[in-house]
């Protein structure tokens, strides 16, 4: 199984900031995701990050709003850009196991906007 | 679209079996997961079905019926630790593998 690392565990941001998260996997792996899950509410795929390409947004996610940086096959950033309090939730990385139906989660990041 | 259903909330006794299910609507359906998530951390494998059948892993089988888009997590021996969130989640080919979650259901073991 990949281990999964993400920096911040935790912020509390202002509104109209910005925050990066980082995601760091202890093996090269093709495909990252990034996931949100809002209090309450399940895990929503923001958009998916493959190495060397433009990251693939899901309905309802823009790149201006949640940029992505996939520099190698290690790591992953994901940029939360003009927050406002809506943008509340857990945000998670997410790995390809070494078998196609295997998915492994970081430990997640905690935002708080206000 | 994906259309995932399952009960937001259950409680069961220590010792019990608890089966909680999942119904689920989707075009392209290639397989279905369970995965546990306690409060404030992040979900975990528990299984994947592709096929119509039973699969145990210990305390935990799983089941999967295509046809009928139904699926159950049974927990045997509840224990205070299985105490969790128990997120249903279908994998299925939008392009590319896509995987879609359902709200979770919200398991309370009792004494």
């Amino acid at each position: 199984s990949a281990v999964i690392s993400q920096k911040p565990s935790r912020d509390i941001c202002q509104r109209g900031t910005s925050l990066t998260i980082q995601c760091q996997v202890d093996s090269q792996v093709t495909m990252m995701f990034w996931y949100r899950q809002q209090p309450g509410q399940s895990l929503t795929l923001i958009a998916t990050a493959n190495q060397g390409s433009e990251a693939t947004y899901e309905s309802g996610f823009v790149i201006d709003k949640f940029p992505i940086s996939r520099p190698n096959l290690t790591f992953s950033t994901l940029t939360v850009s003009n927050m406002s309090p809506e943008d509340s939730s857990i945000y998670l990385c997410s790995v390809e196991g070494s078998a196609a139906y295997e998915q492994y989660f970081g430990p997640g990041t905690r935002l708080t906007v206000t | 679209g994906q259309n995932i259903d399952q009960p937001t909330e259950m409680t069961a006794t220590e010792g019990a079996i608890v089966q909680i299910n999942c119904t689920y609507q989707t075009s392209g359906f290639n397989g279905l997961f369970w995965y546990q998530q306690h409060a404030g951390e992040a979900p975990t494998f528990l299984s994947y079905n592709v096929l119509d059948g039973l699969e145990e892993k210990g305390r935990f089988s799983s089941f999967l019926s295509r046809s009928k888009g139904y699926s159950y997590l049974l927990l045997k021996e509840l224990q205070m630790k299985d105490s969790a969130s128990y997120l249903c989640a279908v994998m299925w080919s939008g392009g590319y593998q896509k995987v879609t979650f359902g709200i979770g259901t919200k398991l309370q073991v009792i004494p």
